[in-house]
């Protein structure tokens, strides 16, 4: 079955640094976009970033261009956020998540891990 | 980007009622929309995508519908396991966003 482990959270202080790791099983990981999806504290979910399938495309949401960068390594059916600059806002629960839809324009997602959680406090 | 308005933010129902929440977007998205339940401390699940199909594995009390640029999750008869929170996605293009979720609490 589908398993999506998520590590690499834990609690830094402002204007640092982390790199969110996804292990994926279960399914051909070449053929899938992968995304990262928040949330913070008692908040709804929000969209972070994208990967296509072989790793030719990517996109984030405005509030981390130029901070985060997400990449993939389909040899070890891993994806990645590296995270740099990180503010208090950036504190969530970062969830990878399969994409799937079939269309170019955008993908819905049909798992998710359980996350790893994000902490940036001084 | 594509706002999602869902309302209500939540509301009290009981075992056996039917509910109904709805997500407007801001602007045309096609079918383009899918639906998530969440429950505490877990990871969102899918329930519906392109507007009105059913993920494998959802029971068929859930269904989705669309009207222009407005979209319904109805469950037909809420049973316990139904209380959580419930959000619209669409996916016209990145960013894809979120409504801001309905809380389905005990009546």
């Amino acid at each position: 079955q589908v398993q999506l482990v998520e590590s690499g959270g834990g609690v830094v202080q402002p204007g640092r640094s982390l790199r969110l790791s996804c292990a994926a099983s279960g399914f051909t990981f070449r053929s899938y976009g992968m995304h990262w999806v928040r949330q913070a504290p008692g908040k709804g979910l929000e969209w972070v970033a994208v990967i296509w399938y072989d790793g030719s495309k990517d996109y984030y949401i405005d509030s981390v261009k130029g901070r985060f960068t997400i990449s993939r390594d389909n040899s070890k059916n891993t994806v990645f956020l590296q995270m740099n600059f990180l503010g208090v806002e950036d504190t969530a629960l970062y969830y990878c998540a399969r994409g799937d839809s079939g269309w170019y324009g955008g993908e819905y997602f049909d798992y998710c891990g359980q996350g790893t959680q994000v902490t940036v406090s001084s | 980007a594509i706002r999602m308005a869902q309302s209500p933010s939540s509301f009290s129902a009981s075992t056996g009622d039917r509910v109904t929440i709805t997500c407007r977007a801001s602007q045309d998205i096609s079918n383009y929309l899918a639906w998530y339940q969440q429950k505490p401390g877990k990871a969102p699940k899918l329930l519906i995508y392109a507007a009105s199909t059913l993920q494998g594995g959802v029971p068929s009390r859930f269904s989705g519908s669309r009207s222009g640029t407005d979209f319904t999750l109805t469950i037909s008869s809420l049973q316990s396991e139904d209380f959580a929170t419930y959000y619209c996605q669409h996916y016209y293009n990145y960013p894809p966003t979120f409504g801001q979720g309905t809380k389905v609490e005990v009546k």
